[in-house]
């Protein structure tokens, strides 16, 4: 599975944007992109996922650059409940045993 | 109700003790999964079945066996346990393995807290 590169950790401030980045430059043309969080003493927690084209679900959106080498999580009205550590994911599409391989994530404080 | 539940939250044992974890996913899923996160908060996968049959084992010792009665529950005994098993398990189900994956979403438990004394 290609290796996913994201800051260690970022604040923002309550009721404004948090944009999440993160690299994946050895992604292969039948790897999606997915994001995960884990908040404090939860298991984790699907967000949103896409293959090429920017995403929208009601929790995030998922915008992912036209050669697919990085991507951008946006909460667009962060509240202190999306303080997590969130993860970024990439898996072929028909990954072996649907595994999941987490990296370190990004740890998200989200101040009031 | 909640889709996957694990039991116990919290399991303290002394060294070389034999436990057992349990877990049950109500969401009708093909799919369960083992998944350890160690003291520097890594997740990494240990098992996954489906329909009762394991797919993988990632280099797990053997002292840790899954086991899965049916496939709304897979549970993970562990035997001889050592202080390096301390960590938090998580059990998560997904639809199933086979065919396109991009919607195979992942539902986690919220975890067994395991510390070996």
């Amino acid at each position: 599975d290609a290796k996913t590169t994201q800051p260690t950790s970022m604040d923002c401030a309550e009721g404004r944007a948090a944009n999440l980045p993160c690299n994946h430059s050895t992604i292969s043309g039948n790897e999606y992109v997915y994001w995960y969080r884990q908040i404090h003493s939860q298991g984790p927690q699907y967000i949103i996922h896409g293959l090429k084209n920017n995403e929208t679900n009601e929790m995030a959106s998922l915008i992912i650059t036209e050669d697919r080498k990085s991507s951008t999580l946006i909460l667009p009205h962060a509240t202190l409940r999306d303080t997590a550590v969130y993860y970024c994911i990439v898996r072929p599409i028909k990954a072996a045993g649907n595994k999941l391989t987490f990296g370190g994530g990004t740890r998200v404080l989200v101040k009031p | 109700d909640t889709a996957v539940s694990q039991t116990p939250k919290y399991l303290v044992t002394q060294m070389g003790n034999d436990k057992s974890i349990k877990c049950e996913q109500n969401l009708g899923h093909d799919t369960m999964y083992w998944y350890k996160q160690d003291s520097k908060k890594f997740l990494k996968i240990m098992f996954s079945y489906n329909n009762k049959e394991l797919i993988i084992n990632e280099t797990v010792p053997n002292r840790f066996s899954p086991k899965s009665p049916d496939k709304a529950h897979l549970n993970l005994h562990i035997n001889s346990l050592e202080l390096g098993d301390s960590a938090v398990y998580f059990c998560a189900s997904s639809p199933r393995t086979s065919g396109t994956l991009a919607k195979n979403i992942q539902y986690f438990g919220a975890g067994t807290r395991l510390s070996v004394l």
